[in-house]
């Protein structure tokens, strides 16, 4: 089993629709979270850090279910310009060293 | 006022030939990686260093070899190209630990011919 697990898409939506985007992860004692997006030849910025209560940045809505070890990211309101990959990310922990582990990305196409 | 820059932005190089990229971040940000994003898009971490203090090594051939003369910086050498190594290479930065956002350089576009 992958340690991050993401659907690849690509998830073609109209603008103004809403998405969302899921993610699982193996590591039950993942203690961070993160989504990051990816434009086309570009880095990954981050998006949102996602938090177990539950977290809103605008159009965007994160959650965490620990029980299930997913994370969710929703886009309300979608537009051109949220076209992109959008990563979901979990630290490791344990051990004598903490990594991001890093899912292969969610391609997301807004069309007009 | 680039966070974190990253040269060359390109590399086309041949099979064999020893190759670096360097990465400085002006942050003050105490931890520095390098990622490895492959054709299939797959981020990888390869190496992550502490106030100049390696502290993640994956497993990673040791033709690679990071290297870092202050926190400011991380260079990444590597011998013997080959094919296989084609790929986008990240460096990245954060303030430290793992709950802290890590910012990205825009990348450099590796191709071993």
């Amino acid at each position: 089993r992958k340690e991050v697990e993401q659907d690849p898409g690509p998830f073609n939506v109209p603008e103004g629709a809403t998405v969302a985007f899921n993610c699982t992860y193996s590591n039950s004692a993942s203690q961070s979270f993160f989504w990051y997006r990816q434009d086309c030849r570009k880095e990954p910025k981050l998006l949102m850090s996602v938090y177990s209560s539950g977290n809103e940045d605008g159009r965007f809505t994160a959650q965490l279910n620990r029980a299930s070890q997913y994370i969710s990211l929703l886009i309300r309101d979608s537009k051109l310009s949220d076209s992109a990959t959008y990563l979901c990310v979990v630290n490791t922990a344990g051990g004598a060293t903490n990594k991001l582990i890093f899912g292969t990305g969610t391609l997301l196409a807004v069309q007009p | 006022d680039t966070a974190v820059s990253q040269t060359p932005k390109y590399l086309v190089t041949q099979m064999g030939n020893d190759k670096s990229i360097k990465c400085e971040q002006n942050l003050g940000h105490d931890t520095m990686y390098w990622y490895k994003q492959d054709s299939k898009k797959f981020l990888k971490i390869m190496f992550s260093y502490n106030n100049k203090e390696l502290i993640i090594n994956e497993t990673v051939p040791n033709r690679f070899s990071p290297k870092s003369p202050d926190k400011a910086h991380l260079n990444l050498h590597i011998n013997s190209l080959e094919l296989g190594d084609s790929a986008v290479y990240f460096c990245a930065s954060s303030r430290d630990g793992i709950s802290y956002e890590q910012y990205f350089g825009p990348g450099t576009r590796l191709t071993v011919t």
